[in-house]
Formats: C-alpha cells, sequence, structure tokens
C-alpha cells in the first residue's frame, strides 16, 4: 500500500508569495495533520483535520491555512511568504482523530528567498 | 502535555542493544508514551506506545516504570540503518494528533 503521498518534494519561492502544498493520506485515513519542522529543530504542529473539519491548530499565524477534501487528502497554504518560512513541511494521516499513531510523508522542502 | 527530558545523543555498537532513556516525571494518569523516529532526510517514523504495561512489537520494546516517570525504548539489535533521532513523546488521548516534539536523541550506530 502506497504511504502518504507528499506533492512537491521541493519548492522554492520569493518573500511575499502564495504556495500551496499537497498532501494524500494513506487509503483509510480519514485524519490529516500537518508540522512544519525547521532545520535542526523537531517538528511543530501547525493543523489537525478529521473528516474535513478543523480539529486542532498550534501556534502558527492566519498566513497559514488548510483544508481537507472529500477524498481526505489536504492542501496547506501560506500566504505572505516570509524568509522564516524556509521549513520541511510534513504531513501525517491517522485512522481517526484520537491517539492512532501517525504516519508521515517525507514532507515538502520550502525555501523562501 | 508533559514534557519529556532526553539525553541529546548517544552511539551504539552495531548489533548490541541501544537503550534509550527518556524522562516524564509531570506524566498524567492519562498520557500515553509515544516514540517516534527520523531518519535523515524522512518524515517521522512510528515506533512503539505504551500507557504503563511495557511494550514490544517487531522494531522494539517500551519498558516503563511502575511510578511511569521515566522510560526506555530498547531497540534489541541495533543496525547502521537504525541511526536516527529518536523522540519521546506524552500524549493525552485528547489532544488527538498534536504531537509536541522535542529536541529528541541523535543515536549513532557504528560498526
Amino acid at each position: 500500500d502506497a504511504g502518504v503521498t507528499q506533492s512537491p518534494t521541493h519548492l522554492i519561492k520569493t518573500r511575499g508569495q502564495q504556495v500551496t502544498l499537497r498532501c494524500s493520506p494513506i487509503s483509510g485515513h480519514k485524519s490529516v495533520s500537518w508540522y512544519q519542522q525547521v532545520l535542526g529543530q523537531g517538528p511543530q504542529f501547525i493543523f489537525q483535520y478529521y473528516e474535513k473539519e478543523e480539529r486542532g491548530r498550534g501556534n502558527f499565524p492566519d498566513r497559514f491555512s488548510a483544508r481537507q477534501f472529500p477524498n481526505y487528502s489536504s492542501e496547506l497554504n501560506v500566504n505572505a511568504l516570509l524568509l522564516g518560512d524556509s521549513a520541511l513541511y510534513l504531513c501525517a494521516s491517522s485512522l481517526e482523530g484520537g491517539h492512532s499513531p501517525l504516519h508521515f510523508g517525507n514532507g515538502t522542502r520550502l525555501t523562501v528567498t | 502535555d508533559a514534557k519529556t527530558t532526553q539525553p541529546p545523543s548517544m552511539d551504539c555498537a552495531e548489533g548490541r542493544a541501544a537503550n534509550l532513556p527518556c524522562n516524564h516525571s509531570t506524566i498524567s494518569g492519562n498520557e500515553y508514551v509515544y516514540w517516534y523516529r527520523q531518519i535523515h532526510s524522512q518524515g517521522p517514523q512510528y515506533i512503539i506506545h505504551g500507557l504503563k504495561n511495557n511494550e514490544t512489537n517487531e522494531m522494539a520494546s517500551l519498558i516503563i516504570t511502575e511510578d511511569r516517570k521515566s522510560s526506555t525504548l530498547i531497540l534489541p539489535h541495533a543496525t547502521l540503518r537504525d541511526t536516527a533521532v529518536y523522540y519521546c513523546i506524552v500524549l493525552i488521548k485528547a489532544a488527538g494528533n498534536k504531537l509536541t516534539f522535542g529536541g529528541g536523541t541523535r543515536v549513532l550506530v557504528k560498526p
């Protein structure tokens, strides 16, 4: 079975631009979460979606938004990019919205210049 | 969520057991202990979790002390592919998928 897939794998954007990152969860998984990992640090929670509804939000500005589609795939949008948004963005899926183990994709590496 | 403390790094000989400690002295009764690892350039990988009983799966064993204030992840026969950053996380069930990653332990398995 395919794991969590994310696209694109790498992306370079300029300050002030907007970016959309995509995630396809493991088949049968209804919950998707997004994490940001800055170089040298552990991942930080951004959002969780379950059954297309937002279940949790981390300490990120309103420039960050996300949504989940009927097929449980998800998009993360970041507006007005800053240099500090350069990071690895990780998507994870799980069977349910509770504490079932997360399965992570290999991320999208975003570089903001 | 309770805070965890892990050593920043440790070395292990290939073929030997690797014992990774984690301190979570403020853990509450309904918090689970989770372990994930992250191999370079990949997303984190779930290893194991437990509440108060010791747990074992095909990857590792998790030993939780009786007072639940600390735990140890055991990789029984470390291989070079086990070189990674290992994260110990405590999680209340109601927190859903909001994992709080600390600094983790950077494990280097040497031949």
